[in-house]
């Protein structure tokens, strides 16, 4: 089986760098997704690892270490518009079957 | 291109009934996922198809949940009959490339 552990929160400022973790145990890795979704909304890709190292797209950054069975999100230049929920989700590599963690709430304060 | 297109976008049933689900994925892509979305939970994948073929439907509560996909493309979810515990969003995603997911806007069913 697999299981994904995510803080529930996070709370940061306008402008600020914030890392979201992800610890992930799973008996067979192929790679680790980040996805956000708003209020009411669908989830949107935004990165994705299958190896070590970091990704960077804009202002987003995704961070894996497949030894540590550890990932990162993290979010540069914060704007109010970045509070949203935020999952990762690790992928199989019998089936590529995906399987999302419980999600962390960001809040970008003023 | 045409993004992941479901209906309803909502649909409120009584407890014993039943309802179903449509999703077109995005053209071309063979792979196409039903997730079950509860509140305050991250997405929990209740089918994936590869083409018309199921990948896995390992958390599909069989007994009273059903899908399709007739000819590798459009699906179809459906739920008879409902109980209390199935009020959720239900989305539909569909991918190319292997780790990223393309979801439609989901189903917002309320059991009563």
């Amino acid at each position: 089986g697999q299981s994904l552990e995510q803080p529930s929160e996070v709370t940061a400022v306008e402008g600020a760098i914030v890392q979201i973790n992800c610890t992930y145990q799973t008996s067979g890795f192929y790679g680790l997704s980040w996805y956000q979704q708003h209020d009411g909304g669908a989830p949107t890709f935004l990165s994705y690892n299958a190896l070590d190292g970091l990704e960077e797209t804009g202002r987003f950054s995704s961070f894996l270490s497949r030894s540590d069975s550890y990932g990162y999100l993290l979010l540069q230049e914060l704007q109010m518009k970045d509070s949203a929920s935020y999952f990762c989700a690790v992928i199989d590599a019998n089936a590529g079957k995906s399987t999302f963690g419980d999600g962390t709430t960001l809040t970008v304060k003023p | 291109e045409a993004g992941v297109a479901q209906s309803p976008r909502y649909k409120i049933i009584e407890k014993r009934q039943s309802v179903a689900f449509w999703c077109n994925p995005i053209s071309g892509h063979a792979t196409l996922y039903w997730y079950q979305q509860i509140l305050g939970q991250g997405p929990k994948l209740l089918i994936q198809f590869q083409n018309n073929g199921v990948v896995d439907d390992s958390q599909l509560p069989k007994d009273r949940f059903s899908a399709e996909r007739l000819k590798g493309v459009d699906s179809t979810l459906k739920i008879q009959p409902a109980k209390l515990e199935d009020s959720a969003v239900y989305l539909c995603a569909s991918s190319l490339t292997t780790g990223e997911q393309f979801f439609g806007p989901g189903t917002r069913l309320t059991v009563l």
